[in-house]
């Protein structure tokens, strides 16, 4: 069972450019949603998903688009890179309304 | 979350109870009280969550004050991989976890 799955690990990306980060989760999760981490502080609502179809803004939203065609992917797109992205970026997965939620192992991404 | 504050750090001398506090004075009656703790260059980890009455499980017990506008993580006896940093998290509809300050906890044997 592997959980919550993030890919690229880590990412390097130009000032402009755009890029997607994967997440994946094989629990048949309901609910998924994604964090930023920026150093020092906690994390961060960007957008997040009650099920596949459905998608809303969190606390961070602006410069982010997701889309949720299936249960198990969340993808995260980033339409034209900036410095200030620069974070770790966490995705997450839960079952029901306020349960435990599961975090993937995050996505380091730096913005020159 | 700028209305979940948590003072930003803890000692606690192993296997001895650690009392990690949270203020959460804005919560909103079906907010859902949740902790984690996270170490470094990983993911948070679950580690207890509650409504109203107090919480306890395997890893750490939660007692949640009367008006619900404060939360105590209590570890029973602190080990040396009890050293993390844990956010307090206030949780809304749809599952939107809104994260606090975060304390980190130092154990020293």
């Amino acid at each position: 069972n592997a959980g919550v799955t993030q890919t690229p690990k880590f990412q390097v990306l130009k000032t402009g450019q755009s890029m997607t980060l994967q997440c994946a989760q094989d629990m048949n999760h309901e609910y998924m949603s994604w964090y930023r981490q920026d150093p020092g502080m906690g994390l961060r609502l960007i957008h997040y998903s009650v099920g596949a179809g459905i998608t809303d803004q969190g606390e961070v939203p602006n410069g982010y688009n997701v889309s949720r065609s299936t249960t198990e992917d969340f993808p995260l797109r980033l339409l034209s890179a900036a410095p200030s992205q620069t974070s770790v970026y966490f995705c997450a997965s839960s079952s029901q309304r306020r349960t435990e939620a599961f975090f993937g192992q995050g996505t380091r991404l730096t913005v020159v | 979350d700028a209305k979940t504050t948590q003072p930003n750090s803890m000692e606690s001398n192993e296997e001895e109870p650690v009392h990690l506090p949270c203020n959460h004075s804005t919560i909103s009656g079906t907010d859902y009280i949740h902790w984690y703790r996270q170490l470094p260059s990983q993911g948070p980890e679950y580690v207890i969550h509650g409504l109203t009455s107090n919480v306890n499980n395997r890893m750490a017990s939660l007692a949640i004050a009367e008006d619900r506008k404060s939360s105590t993580l209590i570890l029973h006896r602190a080990t040396l991989r009890d050293a993390a940093v844990y956010y307090c998290i206030r949780v809304v509809t749809g599952n939107q976890f809104y994260f606090g300050t975060g304390t980190s906890l130092t154990v020293i044997p």
